[in-house]
């Protein structure tokens, strides 16, 4: 159980296009997303946490007008890359929590590699 | 305060060795302590995590050993295997309910030599 699915699995996007990536939870609700960034050889960077209904919560540095987060339902949260450049190539994973279902712990998606050319 | 310092950043071990790697944290509101695998191209999978009530937890080959008093927690890796490598992330949060954020550590790339 617990299982969340991320795509696409990869994408490749002309500089300047807007990408969005899926995160959805199969078989439970989740109250809380979280997106992280990771580059090559190196730990996840959390870049925001989702509620549910609300407004996500940005990490400092991350530009929120470039990174749009929508978490409309309890099992569906998206991430949109807008004006993509190929700064902004990395894995992106996102992850939900399971406090809401009254367990320990957060699953990952399988994450997203990005590559803007 | 929300740091969590992972060493070694590496890590070579034979086959059927002892795979050690360490952890520490400075936040005492963490309560929930992971470990996690990673692949190249995937996402973290949870391996084994533990909570302060308890100073050890095994589950198979994977043990983690966990120090309130000195803020530390490890993970051992026994009878490590070429499949085991990969790289490892300790992480650590506060509160179930409350869809607090996971803090990781900065990773350690484990290889095992057949």
């Amino acid at each position: 159980g617990a299982v969340v699915s991320q795509h696409p699995s990869r994408v490749i996007c002309k500089s300047g296009t807007s990408v969005k990536i899926e995160c959805r939870s199969l078989d439970f609700q989740a109250t809380t997303m979280f997106w992280y960034r990771q580059f090559p050889k190196q730990s996840l960077m959390l870049m925001a946490t989702s509620n549910e209904g609300s407004k996500a919560t940005y990490e400092q540095g991350v530009e929120k007008d470039k990174f749009l987060i929508n978490h409309a339902s309890l099992t569906l949260s998206t991430l949109t890359v807008t004006s993509a450049h190929p700064e902004d190539s990395s894995f992106y994973i996102c992850s939900a929590s399971l406090g809401g279902q009254g367990a320990w712990g957060y699953t990952f998606g399988s994450g997203t590699r990005l590559t803007v050319v | 305060q929300q740091q969590v310092k992972q060493s070694p950043q590496s890590l070579i071990v034979q086959k059927g060795g002892i795979s050690i790697i360490n952890c520490a944290y400075e936040n005492t509101a963490f309560d929930y302590f992971p470990w996690y695998q990673q692949f190249p191209g995937k996402g973290p999978a949870l391996l084994i995590a533990i909570r302060p009530d308890v100073s050890e937890k095994k589950e198979g080959r994977f043990t983690i050993s966990f120090n309130k008093s000195a803020k530390q927690f490890s993970l051992h890796i026994m009878d490590s295997q070429p499949g085991d490598s990969a790289t490892y992330f300790c992480a650590a949060s506060r509160g179930k309910s409350s869809g607090d954020k996971l803090t990781f550590g900065t990773g350690t790339r484990l290889a095992v030599r057949p």
